[in-house]
C-alpha cells in the first residue's frame, strides 16, 4: 500500500534555533499534503495545506512565518519550525492522499522537543 | 468549516464487553468519516471508514454507522480485547479536500 515517510523521527534543539522535518510519499505523487500537530493528550490539529508547487494555506492562528511550508516536489514536503521556543515542543505529522483519491495516509510522526 | 465533536472522552471495560464511541459533526458537505486508532507516539491507524453513500460498515469486530441527517457517526467495537486500548479518534472531511478535521479522542481501556 502506499507509504508516507517522515523524518526525523524525534529532534532536540535549542530555543532561537530552526529545526526541519520533511514528509515523503513513497509510492506515489502527491500534489497535496497536510501537516498537523498533536500536543500530549489532545487530538490532531491541522496546521496547514502543503501545495506541490505554490504557497501553503496556512489554518487560522498558525503563524506562515514560524512554520515554513515547501513541497518543492511532488513527493517531498517539508515543515521548517524557525526560531524554535519550548512550546513548539509537540508531536508533528503529516499526511497525504495516493493517487486512487480513497485513502489518507499519514507520516510515522516527528517528535519535537526545544530546551 | 467543519467543526467534529467526540464523546466519551474516556471508556473503560472489562475484556468482551462491547465499546460505543460517538461523533457528530456540522458541515452537511462533509462525506469521507474514517476512524483512527492512535498509540502513544505512534501515527494514527485507519481502522474503518465510511461514505457518506452508505448507512452502515462492518469489518469483523469493528463497525461504523452514519446518520447523515442527524450528521451523526458511532465505532462500535465487540468483544473487546486488552489490546483494543488506545486513543481513537472519528474525522470528517469532504473528498475533495482531503484535510480531516479530527474529533477530540476517546481514550479506551480495555480491562482483562
Amino acid at each position: 500500500g502506499a507509504v508516507v515517510s517522515q523524518h526525523p523521527s524525534w529532534v532536540i534543539c535549542k530555543s532561537g534555533t530552526s529545526v526541519k522535518i520533511e514528509c515523503r510519499s513513497l509510492d506515489f505523487q502527491a500534489t497535496t499534503m497536510f501537516w498537523y500537530r498533536q500536543f500530549p493528550k489532545q487530538s490532531l490539529m491541522l496546521m496547514a495545506t502543503s501545495n506541490e508547487g505554490s504557497k501553503a494555506t496556512y489554518e487560522q492562528g498558525v503563524e506562515k512565518d514560524k512554520f515554513l511550508i515547501n513541497h518543492a516536489s511532488l513527493t517531498l514536503s517539508t515543515l521548517t519550525v524557525t526560531s524554535a521556543h519550548p512550546e513548539d515542543s509537540s508531536f508533528y505529522i503529516c499526511s497525504a492522499m495516493d493517487s486512487s483519491g480513497n485513502t489518507i495516509y499519514f507520516g510515522e510522526g516527528s517528535w519535537l522537543t526545544v530546551v | 468549516g467543519e467543526n467534529v465533536e467526540q464523546h466519551p472522552s474516556t471508556l473503560s471495560v472489562q475484556e468482551g464487553d462491547s465499546a460505543v464511541i460517538k461523533c457528530t459533526y456540522s458541515d452537511s458537505a462533509s462525506n469521507y468519516f474514517p476512524w483512527y486508532k492512535q498509540e502513544l507516539g505512534k501515527r494514527p491507524q485507519l481502522i474503518i471508514d465510511i461514505r457518506s453513500n452508505v448507512g452502515e460498515k462492518k469489518d469483523q469486530r469493528i463497525a461504523v454507522t452514519l446518520n447523515k441527517t442527524a450528521k451523526h457517526f458511532s465505532l462500535h467495537i465487540t468483544e473487546t480485547q486488552p489490546e483494543d486500548s488506545a486513543v481513537y479518534f472519528c474525522a470528517a472531511t469532504h473528498t475533495g479536500f482531503q484535510k480531516l478535521v479530527f474529533g477530540t479522542g476517546t481514550r479506551l481501556l480495555v480491562s482483562p
